[in-house]
């Protein structure tokens, strides 16, 4: 089975803090891993995935994240946060026989403060 | 490229109507599209992956015979939410898997459906 835990529902930084959304994922088999943004009122786009190549992967909008198998972890950063940052963002893995489902977590919301 | 539409993207209606939403993938060709329902400040929830010319899978606890879904072709996916009531009010949204793609899924931007 598979789970995905997002650590904060909610997270509040500065205009141009650095950004760090927390996820940590169970698998029994090598996953796949994908940040997704949702703005209000709006589905989800792909922000970037992790496909078994390189751990560090580069998304959109300046955003990045690292697998690390031993922490069982898929942190998303943003080194400076920017206002059209604030967003839901949702973690989700897949992998295995699921068929091509993907298990989300629950959100985080982040706001961004002038 | 990979870009899903839904329409419509808002709709009102009557209880005891039936409504129907579609979803299509405008560059790609999808397999494999799925159903997600959504609640306010809450994550996606499954409600069944649409094989292109077969049954749905429907996820447990989804009623099939209230949320009809036909995959008719590989670009176009239909959800149909027969007899609405206000519960069944929420933001609906589809996502389509492109062809052999590690299991990326492209979302719809999706619908809001509200239930008089």
């Amino acid at each position: 089975a598979q789970s995905v835990t997002q650590l904060g529902s909610h997270v509040s930084v500065s205009e141009g803090a650095l950004v760090l959304l927390r996820c940590n994922y169970s698998s029994s088999v090598p996953p796949y891993l994908f940040w997704y943004v949702q703005y209000p009122n709006q589905g989800l786009q792909l922000l970037l995935k992790y496909t078994s190549a390189a751990t560090l992967v580069k998304g959109i909008n300046g955003f990045e994240a690292e697998f690390k198998k031993s922490e069982t972890s898929f942190h998303l950063t943003k080194p400076s946060a920017h206002m059209s940052d604030a967003a839901e963002y949702f973690c989700a893995v897949s992998g295995g026989n699921q068929g091509g489902k993907l298990i989300f977590g629950q959100g985080t919301e982040l706001s961004v403060k002038p | 490229g990979a870009v899903v539409s839904q329409h419509p993207s808002r709709v009102i209606c009557k209880s005891g109507t039936s409504v129907k939403i579609e979803c299509r993938s405008l560059d790609f060709q999808a397999t494999t599209m799925f159903w997600y329902r959504q609640f306010p400040k809450q994550s996606l929830m499954l409600m069944a992956t649409s094989n292109e010319g077969s049954k749905a899978t429907y996820e447990q606890g989804v009623e099939k015979d209230k949320f009809l879904i036909n995959h008719a072709s590989l670009t176009l996916s239909t959800l149909t939410v027969t007899s609405a009531h206000p519960e069944d009010s929420s933001f609906y949204i589809c996502s389509a898997k492109a062809p052999r793609s590690t299991d990326t899924q492209y979302f719809g931007p999706g619908t809001r459906l509200t239930v008089l």
